[in-house]
């Protein structure tokens, strides 16, 4: 039974390239959650999914950030145009039901470095 | 102020040693409280949760919530070097698609 899985593990881009990462949730889930995580900060909240839907956005940047969830495949955290300041850990975690205690099983992230 | 507040440390205790880790909120419409457990370049994993007020044990691990105060605490018994990690507080409120709100993380080095 196959954890979050999370895809590049590490990812360098140059100013103004263009980031994607993905996130294949755990085996029966179909929320996902994604996280941002600076240098000796905690996670930041970005966007809540479900299959097809954003349920909640509000931690994502206005700008150049996307995220999708399709029917089929693996959830998108994309970053158009990235800048130095993009560089963190991005975490995507996965749950099989929304509300309770919510419980989140996290990926091993994906470290983006923005050169 | 941040809504969810903790000291980022670093905290060094000798093996064997009790650890008490906290953290302060302000927003008191958080009903779920949670503890996770990060070891360097990975993923968090959940160790404890609790809802509302009052204590939860699992092994060595105490959870302590105090709505009255905003304060929730994790103890940790007979630490071991193992459990050295960054140790991160959550919470969230009531509804079903509220977001898990994380404290900054205090890492946590047991000494051998």
């Amino acid at each position: 039974n196959a954890g979050v899985m999370q895809n590049p593990r590490h990812l360098v881009r140059r100013r103004g390239q263009e980031a994607r990462l993905r996130c294949s949730p755990m085996k029966g889930h179909s929320h996902v959650y994604w996280y941002r995580q600076l240098p000796e900060e905690g996670l930041k909240f970005m966007v809540y999914l479900q299959k097809e839907n954003i349920i909640d956005e509000s931690g994502m940047p206005k700008e150049r950030f996307s995220a999708e969830f399709p029917k089929e495949g693996p959830s998108i955290l994309r970053i158009q145009q990235v800048v130095r300041g993009d560089s963190a850990a991005y975490f995507c975690a996965s749950s099989p039901a929304a509300g309770g205690v919510n419980e989140q099983f996290f990926g091993p992230g994906t470290r983006l470095t923005v050169l | 102020q941040k809504e969810v507040e903790q000291d980022p440390g670093p905290l060094s205790v000798p093996e064997g040693a009790i650890v008490s880790l906290n953290c302060t909120y302000s927003n008191s419409a958080f009903q779920y409280f949670m503890w996770y457990r990060q070891y360097s370049r990975k993923g968090p994993e959940l160790l404890m949760y609790t809802y509302s007020s009052g204590n939860k044990e699992d092994g060595r691990f105490t959870a302590q919530v105090d709505k009255s105060s905003k304060y929730i605490s994790l103890f940790i018994r007979d630490s071991q070097p193992s459990d050295s990690a960054t140790y991160l507080c959550a919470m969230r409120d009531g509804s079903s698609a509220s977001k898990i709100i994380f404290g900054s993380g205090t890492r946590l080095s047991i000494r051998p």
